[in-house]
């Protein structure tokens, strides 16, 4: 059973880096048919798709093009996680960010607990 | 990018009732590469349905889909009071891979 173990912190102030987690159990970062996903949801934006990490021979990252600038989503091999950092923050960067597997059936099947994170001096 | 619209945005039933909850997209799907979640206050997307019609495991067969293309329903067929709670549709054919913004369904 594949799970995914969100942490970081819940406040973040304008103008800076967003910085979160995600520990997976069950399956590996470096596994060769599967991505790993953060996904965000907001009233104001719904569930948006931020990025990706995934390795396939090498190490690859896709990201959406509203945040392409100020994203990155690395793995951590030693620890089996993935992070995501998103840089210069602002309030409507707050939301509640998820990590996510996205299966070698294409599907996004296990999910984080979500982490609340509130943009806000 | 292809983009999901969901139809009704609320959806008000009474359990025993069917419920049919509707996606259309912007463009084609590719390969159908379209699923259906569920999510409850508090908690993450749920995987219900994807594809053409493969359930996620533990999902009651009262859950169903049909649709091709650009336009697909998510159909209950006798809702269970535990069944209340907002549906999106997602799909996951192309990146950036996008989501509907949700059809509430909440009891009459």
């Amino acid at each position: 059973q594949v799970q995914l173990q969100q942490s970081g912190p819940g406040l973040v102030k304008p103008s800076q880096t967003l910085s979160l987690t995600c520990a997976i159990s069950g399956d590996s970062v470096s596994g060769n048919t599967v991505t790993w996903n953060w996904i965000r949801q907001s009233p104001s934006r719904g569930l948006e798709w931020l990025g990706r990490t995934y390795y396939r021979s090498k190490w690859y990252n896709d990201y959406a093009v509203s945040v392409k600038s100020r994203i990155t989503v690395n793995p951590d091999t030693s620890k089996n996680q993935f992070s995501l950092q998103l840089n210069s923050v602002s309030p409507e960067d707050t939301a509640v960010y998820y990590c996510a597997r996205r299966s070698s059936s294409q599907i996004f099947d296990y999910w984080g607990q979500g982490t609340l994170v509130t943009v806000s001096s | 990018e292809i983009v999901l619209t969901q139809s009704p945005g609320t959806l008000s039933l009474s359990p025993g009732e069917r419920a049919t909850l509707s996606c259309r997209a912007s463009q084609s799907v590719t390969s159908n590469f379209l699923a259906w979640y569920q999510q409850k206050p508090g908690q993450a997307p749920r995987l219900l349905i994807y594809g053409a019609s493969s359930r996620a495991t533990g999902i009651p067969d009262r859950f169903s889909v049909s649709g091709s293309g650009t336009d697909f329903t998510l159909t209950i067929s006798r809702l269970e009071p535990e069944d209340f709670a907002v549906y999106y549709c997602q799909q996951y054919g192309s990146s950036p891979y996008s989501f509907g913004q949700g059809t509430k369904l909440e009891i009459k």
